[in-house]
């Protein structure tokens, strides 16, 4: 079965610094997708990024970029120059064959001024 | 991107009582949509596919005469939650794929449900 495993409840940055969220997942198939969604304090899920498994490139959205690293299932997101309206709960997701998606238990993201 | 919306935002109600929560896509038809329960500082969990002109399906676990779901259009999805306990207030949360087999999910604003 398809897990998506966040191993940092919790994280703080500096604002302006750079912040690296950890995700690693499991799966056994070869072509597929993984995200990122933000859910700030309005519990508003959005999406931050998202990777395709076949691209050999890292996603990258702006500030916001992605190390994927496909033989070690490991997908971690990196969020440069952090401004306080980041601070939020951080998802890695992963897609079900029938659609849904599956999520990490989360990050929760807090800048400090 | 493509919107979704849900209604209402927030709902209380007395123990016993049933609420309907409603999913629609704006923008879009979505033959598919997806019922999320998160409850406070946990993640989403799914709870039931709504399948647009069929039955939907439920995870394990879910009680589906509790938590009614109808697909009546491809643009609307509901969910009623019967005989409500104090147990089951949490945030529901709605998505749906722009397009069939897409897997980037667009997700409702979500609903407050609180049980007295």
């Amino acid at each position: 079965a398809q897990t998506v495993t966040q191993s940092q409840p919790e994280m703080s940055v500096q604002e302006a610094e750079t912040v690296t969220l950890s995700c690693t997942y499991d799966t056994s198939e070869s072509d597929y997708y993984l995200f990122w969604y933000k859910q700030p304090p309005s519990r508003q899920m959005i999406l931050v990024i998202r990777q395709e498994a076949y691209k050999q490139q890292n996603a990258t959205e702006n500030r916001f970029s992605v190390n994927f690293q496909k033989a070690a299932k490991s997908f971690s997101l990196k969020i440069s120059d952090s401004q306080l309206g980041d601070a939020a709960m951080y998802f890695c997701a992963y897609p079900r064959s029938q659609g849904n998606l599956i999520f990490g238990k989360g990050t929760k993201l807090s800048v400090k001024p | 991107g493509a919107v979704v919306s849900q209604h209402p935002s927030w709902v209380i109600c007395k123990s016993g009582t049933s609420v309907k929560i409603e999913c629609r896509s704006l923008d879009f038809q979505a033959t598919t949509m997806f019922w999320y329960r998160q409850f406070p500082k946990q993640s989403l969990m799914l709870m039931a596919t709504s399948n647009e002109g069929s039955k939907a399906t439920y995870e394990q676990g879910v009680e589906k005469d509790k938590f009614l779901i109808n697909h009546a259009s491809l643009t609307l999805s509901t969910l009623t939650v019967t005989s409500a306990h104090p147990e089951d207030s949490s945030f529901y949360i709605c998505s749906a794929p722009r397009r069939q087999g897409q897997e980037t999910q667009y997700f409702g604003p979500g609903t407050r449900l609180l049980v007295l």
